[in-house]
């Protein structure tokens, strides 16, 4: 089975300065791996996912993540983060064959950016 | 385009009342599943479908039931409810395949007193 871990439940930070949000995943087979965005009172939104090819992915907003597999990680970062950022990222992993579209979350990660 | 629709938004039932939280995707995704996201916890999967007629069990199935009657629709109930029941619920669709997108409806909180 997999697990995913989230060990920051929340994250301060000031307008304007970097942030990174830890995620680290458990797996005895080849996963794929998510960030999902949740903004108050809405469903979660792909950030962005990493599938094969270059370990680091970008987001259109400003975001990126990389895979390193040899500490299981996709720890997501931000240089410069705004009062817009401000909601729960959920890292998430499905396997590569035999699991569906199945995503095993994490337990969340609420980032609180202040002015 | 409307994308997942979830009704109702907010409900409060009594223990031991039945109800269904409807599910609807106009993007003709063959993958459809319900989640529960409890603080701490994250979402976890309660039942998913993988086209009409088939459904399996999630993580956390007990005390729901699901059909998948058509393409576009995947009602969840909830035949005796309790106060354990008490989250926000999401349904979620994709096409299948386990590196495609997932997408969420805006979710439905239930209460159960």
């Amino acid at each position: 089975a997999q697990s995913v871990t989230q060990l920051d439940s929340q994250v301060p930070v000031f307008e304007e300065a970097p942030v990174e949000l830890r995620c680290n995943y458990s797996s005895s087979v080849s996963v794929y791996l998510f960030w999902y965005v949740q903004y108050p009172n809405q469903g979660l939104q792909l950030l962005l996912k990493y599938l094969s090819g270059s370990t680091l992915v970008e987001s259109i907003n400003g975001f990126e993540a990389e895979f390193n597999k040899s500490q299981t990680s996709f720890h997501l970062r931000k240089p410069s983060v705004h009062i817009s950022d401000t909601a729960e990222y959920f890292c998430a992993v499905s396997i590569l064959t035999g699991g569906g579209n199945k995503l095993t979350f994490g337990t969340g990660t609420q980032l609180k950016v202040e002015l | 385009n409307a994308g997942v629709t979830q009704t109702p938004k907010f409900q409060v039932l009594k223990t031991g009342q039945s109800m269904t939280l409807q599910c609807a995707q106009d993007m003709n995704h063959e993958y459809m599943s319900w989640y529960r996201q409890d603080p701490g916890m994250g979402l976890r999967l309660i039942h998913y479908s993988v086209g009409a007629g088939i459904t399996d069990q999630g993580e956390v199935p007990n005390g729901y039931n699901v059909s998948r009657s058509t393409t576009e629709d995947f009602p969840l109930r909830l035949l005796s409810a309790a106060p354990s029941q008490t989250s926000v619920y999401f349904c979620a669709s994709g096409l299948i395949g386990s590196g495609n997108t997932i997408y969420f409806g805006e979710g439905s909180w239930l209460t159960v007193v």
